[in-house]
Order: C-alpha cells, then sequence, then structure tokens
C-alpha cells in the first residue's frame, strides 16, 4: 500500500478558479512535506516544504496546508492560470530522509 | 547554474543491449538518487547513494547498477535492457541536511523495443 495518497488523480478547471488538493501519508516517523510540481516533459520542481509545527505556508499563488495530527497535506491553487496545468506531486520525508512520493495531481487549466 | 544534469535526454534501446546514464550535479551535495516514472505509478526509486562510494537498493533495484565514483556523478547502468525497462528515469540529489530540498533533472526517456 502506498504511503502518500493523492486525491483527486486529476481534474480540470476554468482558468481563474479556485481549486484544491488532497494528499493523506502514513509516513513515519515525519520529517517534512513537500509539494513539487511537474510539468509534461520535465522534471519535478519544489513548490513548498511543511515542517511538523507549519501549518499552513504560501509560494505565490499557491498555498500548503499540513495537519500533522491526522496525516493530511492540501495544496490550494487561487486564480488559476494556464501555466498551472501540471502534476503535483506530495512528496514526504522520513526521520532516516527516505522520500516517499504520491502518484500525483494532475490539473489540466482550460480557458 | 546547471543544477542536475541528466544524459542522455532521450535514448532507444533493443532488447539486452547495455547502456550507462549518466547524472552530473554541481551543487556539492552528498545524496543522489536514480528513479523512474511510469504512468500511474508515480516516482519509484531505483538505487541511492548518501556519499563518494556508497550505493544502496531502493524499491526497484532489479536489472540496474549504479556507481558513485565521483562526489558530483551518479551512474545507472542496464547491462541487458528489458522492454520493462520502458521508462522515463529522474535523478535527484539533495544535501541530506534535515528539511533538505531535492532537485531533479529533466529526464532520461527510455524505449527499449
Amino acid at each position: 500500500k502506498n504511503q502518500v495518497e493523492q486525491s483527486p488523480q486529476s481534474l480540470i478547471i476554468l482558468e481563474g478558479k479556485n481549486c484544491t488538493l488532497q494528499c493523506n501519508y502514513t509516513v513515519s516517523p515525519f520529517s517534512n512535506l513537500r509539494w513539487y510540481k511537474q510539468d509534461t516533459g520535465r522534471g519535478p520542481v519544489s513548490l513548498t516544504i511543511m515542517t511538523f509545527s507549519e501549518n499552513t505556508k504560501s509560494n505565490g499563488r499557491y498555498t500548503a496546508t499540513l495537519d500533522a495530527d491526522t496525516k493530511q497535506s492540501s495544496l490550494h491553487i487561487t486564480a488559476s492560470q494556464l501555466s498551472d496545468s501540471a502534476s503535483y506531486i506530495c512528496v514526504v520525508i522520513s526521520g532516516n530522509n527516505r522520500l516517499a512520493f504520491g502518484k500525483g495531481n494532475q490539473v489540466v487549466v482550460i480557458p | 547554474n546547471a543544477g542536475v544534469t541528466q544524459t542522455p535526454k532521450f535514448r532507444v534501446l533493443k532488447t539486452g543491449q547495455s547502456m550507462t546514464l549518466l547524472c552530473a550535479q554541481d551543487m556539492n551535495h552528498e545524496y543522489m538518487y536514480w528513479y523512474r516514472q511510469d504512468p500511474g505509478m508515480g516516482l519509484r526509486l531505483i538505487h541511492y547513494s548518501v556519499g563518494e562510494g556508497t550505493t544502496a537498493k531502493g524499491e526497484v533495484p532489479d536489472g540496474y547498477n549504479v556507481s558513485r565514483l565521483k562526489k558530483q556523478n551518479f551512474l545507472l547502468g542496464l547491462e541487458s535492457a528489458a522492454p520493462s525497462q520502458t521508462s522515463v528515469y529522474f535523478c535527484a540529489s539533495s544535501s541530506g541536511t534535515k528539511h533538505t530540498e531535492a532537485f531533479f533533472g529533466q529526464g532520461t526517456r527510455l524505449t527499449v523495443v
């Protein structure tokens, strides 16, 4: 069973609208959680990092939340743009520096 | 500011052929990783290295070998390629310190026919 589960698997949103991506994990011990953006044909690029004590962190129009008690994270995209079309990957780093990857949320923004 | 560079970007192999994928990083990172990414599977760890001269198996190591002779380079070898190894391969590196970020290369698309 995958230690990092993401939902929804894919979604289509209209340009300018908001969306929220979910990540549930079972990784233990927990060190930190990252959201990566992967454009088609490119390598993943880090958007934000969440440590155990952080609840919310923003990077431009991206806002990540973390609830370490329930082991859930979300990534909210505000006022989506066509360039937001990508796969968003939740990565949980364990205490021994191992990375556990979700399968990604595929987002398609249409005009 | 190259970051993580993978060579080659694309390759087509015949079953049974061998090849080596090269990953180079210029950030003086201790940790380096090789992943494969398949549709619907997410990234899966093949092998990794926590420092020059050391390597370790990841989640899916069978059919692959690696070497880390120099700190900046991490090589992934396929001795006898199989169609099941058709995939996109990503190299990543990190400093290994707490809360460190992993930086990824652009990927190598390998097709085995």
